[in-house]
Parts: structure tokens; C-alpha cells; sequence
């Protein structure tokens, strides 16, 4: 049971590139998120889904798209990558609705858009 | 949306010490109130919630108290060890249409001086 795993782990981009995130969970977990980790600014939401299908905006989605087509990928897109975008990405997952079950968070992506 | 404050941003102790943090949220309506932990380079983790049904939850040398007349609750951890340095946030879950998602603080930089 590997729980949330993001890959990869590491990525550097140049300015204006695309590239595409992955999130697999195999708890099979309805509720997929990703959020976006800035220093000083905490976890902001970018999108999220509550099933296979679906998707929804978060606090901050523009300039990311995202995709569920299976229920234990959640995959965040960015279709032209800026240097603000440089940041520290977390993908997390959740049996049902919050508050009934937690927040089961991957070990992050680290992006760098020079 | 939901609007999370948390002070302070920065903490510092000395081992065995307590350590308070605390945040305020902005909709009334908000029901959940998770704390997490994230050490440097790792992903957060759930170490405590609340609901707001509930005035105080104790785990071992962790508490979180909750007043929603003032809209506030905070985090309370007791003989403090260097294992407790980490960033630690807190959260409020939206209500309603928004009741999938947690709304995040700017998180507390903890730090335990053996």
C-alpha cells in the first residue's frame, strides 16, 4: 500500500514549456486535490475532484488544467509554464468528504520554471 | 471564500516548554478544523482535528481548543522536544458548496532548543 505517490520529484522547466504532473493513490479514495506550497503563504488549493470525471477549480487555477479520467490518477497540467509557477506541488487524496475522512497527502513535487 | 489567519509565524522554545499557536477563520459556517505537521522536506500530516461540536481535544501532549462565538481555536503542545520542530498548520473547511476543501494558514515555524 504505497498510499500517494507523485511523480516526479523533481523538475526544472524553461519558460513557455508544458509539462503534466502525476497523482496515483491507491486507497481508492473518491476525493483527489492539488495544492500548490509557497514560502510564507501556506497549502493553496488549485483543483480538485470528488470522483472519477470530475473536476473543480481551487483557490488559485489559473494556469493549470487538470484531468481525472481514472479514479486513482489526478493528473495537474500546465500548459505554458511562468517563473511564478515555481513552486512546491502536493497532491493529496481522501476517502470521502471533509471532515469525515483526513487529508492523505504525497511527498510533493519540486518545480522550478527559469 | 474562507479566510485563515495564524500566528505566529515563527516560534521559538526552549525543550520542555509549551508552545501555543493560533488561528482564526471567517465563515461562521465552517465545521472542521485539522491541524498538520510538516517537517522539512516532507509531506504534511494529520496530527490532531476538531469539530465544531467539540470545545477541546486532547492527544497525549497535543490539544486543540476551539471557540466558535470568536471564531478561533488553537493549537497547545505540552513539554515540548526537539522532535515537535517542524511548520504546522491549520485549517477550516469551507461550508456548503465548499465543505470538500480545506482552507489553509500561512503556517508557524516551530522550533525546540534542546
Amino acid at each position: 500500500n504505497a498510499g500517494v505517490t507523485q511523480t516526479p520529484k523533481f523538475r526544472v522547466l524553461k519558460t513557455g514549456q508544458s509539462m503534466t504532473l502525476l497523482c496515483a493513490q491507491d486507497m481508492n479514495h473518491e476525493y483527489m486535490y492539488w495544492y500548490r506550497q509557497d514560502p510564507g503563504m501556506g497549502l493553496r488549493l488549485i483543483h480538485y475532484s470528488v470522483g472519477e470525471g470530475t473536476t473543480a477549480k481551487g483557490e488559485v487555477p489559473d494556469g493549470y488544467n487538470v484531468s481525472r479520467l481514472k479514479k486513482q490518477n489526478f493528473l495537474l497540467g500546465l500548459e505554458s509554464a511562468a517563473p511564478s509557477q515555481t513552486s512546491v506541488y502536493f497532491c493529496a487524496s481522501s476517502y470521502s468528504g471533509i471532515p469525515n475522512s483526513p487529508l492523505h497527502f504525497g511527498n510533493g513535487t519540486r518545480l522550478t520554471v527559469t | 471564500g474562507e479566510n485563515v489567519e495564524q500566528h505566529p509565524s515563527t516560534l521559538s522554545v526552549q525543550e520542555g516548554d509549551s508552545a501555543v499557536i493560533k488561528c482564526t477563520y471567517s465563515d461562521s459556517a465552517s465545521n472542521y478544523f485539522p491541524w498538520y505537521k510538516q517537517e522539512l522536506g516532507k509531506r504534511p500530516q494529520l496530527i490532531i482535528d476538531i469539530r465544531s461540536n467539540v470545545g477541546e481535544k486532547k492527544d497525549q501532549r497535543i490539544a486543540v481548543t476551539l471557540n466558535k462565538t470568536a471564531k478561533h481555536f488553537s493549537l497547545h503542545i505540552t513539554e515540548t522536544q526537539p522532535e515537535d520542530s517542524a511548520v504546522y498548520f491549520c485549517a477550516a473547511s469551507g461550508s456548503g458548496g465548499s465543505n470538500y476543501k480545506l482552507t489553509f494558514g500561512k503556517g508557524t515555524l516551530l522550533t525546540v532548543n534542546p
